[in-house]
């Protein structure tokens, strides 16, 4: 069956600086991707998801991107965080959904 | 574009009442429907999904939905809470076109069940 591995569970970061969160998909092949940010009272939000190897489509216009280096690899990335990009992310891959179990982001 | 409707944020209910939880889509084409539930302190857990065939679909826990489609709905059922089944649940569908299948969430529904 299908795990979804995603790092770190924790992370507080500055205002200004990059962000990378990685998710890596175990017991399946070419499976689609997905980074949805939780946050309460407004359920999970899609941000990105991918059906295959550099292909992304963004959900949201935001400060976040994705990319898809390989087939089991999917990462959240940003140049320089903002304080409105603290929340809680998870990754997910079908079918059908398996969640990761999450990142908790605090932008300080 | 896809969209999911739970009407009910909150929900409080005694041990073994009845339950239903609504939750409406919108999308034209064929779907596929799912009921996740997380408990608290735990990630997403999936309950129950239906794909095709037999619209009544029964998941864990003695949960079960129906899938109508004439209503788009695909609403949550159990017969008779338990405390354990405090929780929040989220209804999430994912639209089947060509390549892409992303999904897409309700806002969820707090269920608190009281002893």
């Amino acid at each position: 069956s299908q795990t979804i591995h995603q790092w770190p569970a924790t992370l507080v970061q500055p205002v200004g600086s990059p962000l990378s969160l990685e998710c890596t998909v175990e017991g399946t092949s070419n499976p689609n991707l997905y980074w949805y940010r939780q946050a309460a009272g407004r359920g999970l939000q899609l941000l990105f998801y991918s059906v295959g190897i550099g292909q992304i489509s963004s959900e949201v216009p935001q400060n976040l991107s994705a990319s898809r280096p390989q087939d089991r690899q999917f990462i959240l990335s940003s140049k320089k965080l903002l304080l409105s990009d603290s929340g809680f992310y998870l990754c997910a891959g079908d079918s059908p959904l398996h969640f990761g179990n999450g990142t908790r982001l605090t932008v300080t | 574009a896809q969209s999911v409707s739970q009407h009910n944020h909150h929900v409080i209910l005694s041990e073994a009442a009845s339950l239903e939880l609504g939750c409406n889509y919108s999308y034209g084409g064929t779907v596929n429907l799912f009921w996740y539930v997380q408990y608290p302190g735990q990630h997403l857990q999936l309950l129950l999904k239906y794909f095709s065939g037999d619209p009544l679909v029964k998941g864990i826990k003695g949960f079960e939905a129906e899938f109508i489609k004439s209503k788009f709905s695909f609403n949550l059922r159990k017969p008779s809470v338990q405390w354990s089944d405090t929780a929040e649940y989220f209804c999430a569908v994912r639209g089947i076109s060509g390549g892409y299948q992303k999904v897409t969430f309700g806002t969820g529904t707090k269920l608190q069940v009281i002893p």
